[in-house]
């Protein structure tokens, strides 16, 4: 099973739709949990951090739900630049070496 | 962003070459590590340093071999590389004990063919 796991879509929206994608993960003593934004032949780049209360930064909302292990992750206002694969990423948190990649969502908006 | 360097971006190699990749990191962190991306796949954690221990994942062939001479300098030997090994290679710091949540930030990459 693997730690992490994703729709890898893609998500095929148009400018200014809304849109939600969800992760699960395995290990029920994960500690701390991200959204990463890869472009194409590009490096990942942290989107945000995911708190248990949740996190919103602009149009962008972040959501943890510890019961039934996943996080999710809405874009609202979708944008052409948002086109990209989202990777979710968990870190068990005692160990530093623990960081778990998700295979990636990824999404299309379309004009 | 010049947080993390890698250098060189894109290398092609033959099976029998030695070659490195060079990662530089200017964030003051104290963990570096090397991942592995394949298409369609996870990032795979290949090396960890940290405070000068190193960890590594069982499953890195030997023809992987990293080196990190200080806190802000990583570098991945490699030698008799196979055509599967052709992979984005990341580069990766993070300050350990600096608070939570521990945040990890990615160099550009080295893509890398083997020929």
């Amino acid at each position: 099973r693997k730690e992490v796991e994703q729709d890898p879509g893609p998500f095929n929206v148009p400018e200014g739709a809304t849109v939600a994608f969800n992760c699960t993960y395995s290990n029920s003593a994960s500690q701390s949990f991200f959204w990463y934004r890869q472009d194409c032949r590009k490096e990942p780049k942290l989107l945000m951090s995911v708190y248990s209360s949740g996190n919103e930064d602009g149009r962008f909302t972040a959501q943890l739900n510890r019961a039934s292990q996943y996080i999710s992750l809405l874009i609202r206002d979708s944008k052409l630049s948002d086109s990209a694969t989202y990777l979710c990423v968990v870190n068990e948190g005692y160990n530093f070496n623990k960081f778990y990649f998700g295979s990636g969502t990824k999404l299309n908006v379309k004009p | 962003e010049t947080g993390v360097t890698q250098t060189p971006r894109h290398l092609v190699m033959g099976m029998t070459n030695k070659k490195s990749l060079k990662c530089e990191q200017h964030l003051g962190h104290n963990a570096m590590y090397w991942y592995k991306q394949s298409a369609k796949k996870p990032l795979e954690l290949m090396f960890v340093y940290s405070l000068e221990e190193r960890v590594e994942n069982n499953s890195v062939p030997s023809r992987f071999s990293p080196e990190c001479p200080n806190s802000s300098h990583l570098f991945l030997h490699l030698h008799t590389l196979q055509p599967e090994d052709s992979a984005l290679y990341l580069c990766a710091s993070s300050l350990r004990g600096g608070g939570v949540p521990e945040t990890q930030y990615f160099g550009p990459g080295t893509r890398l063919l083997v020929l």
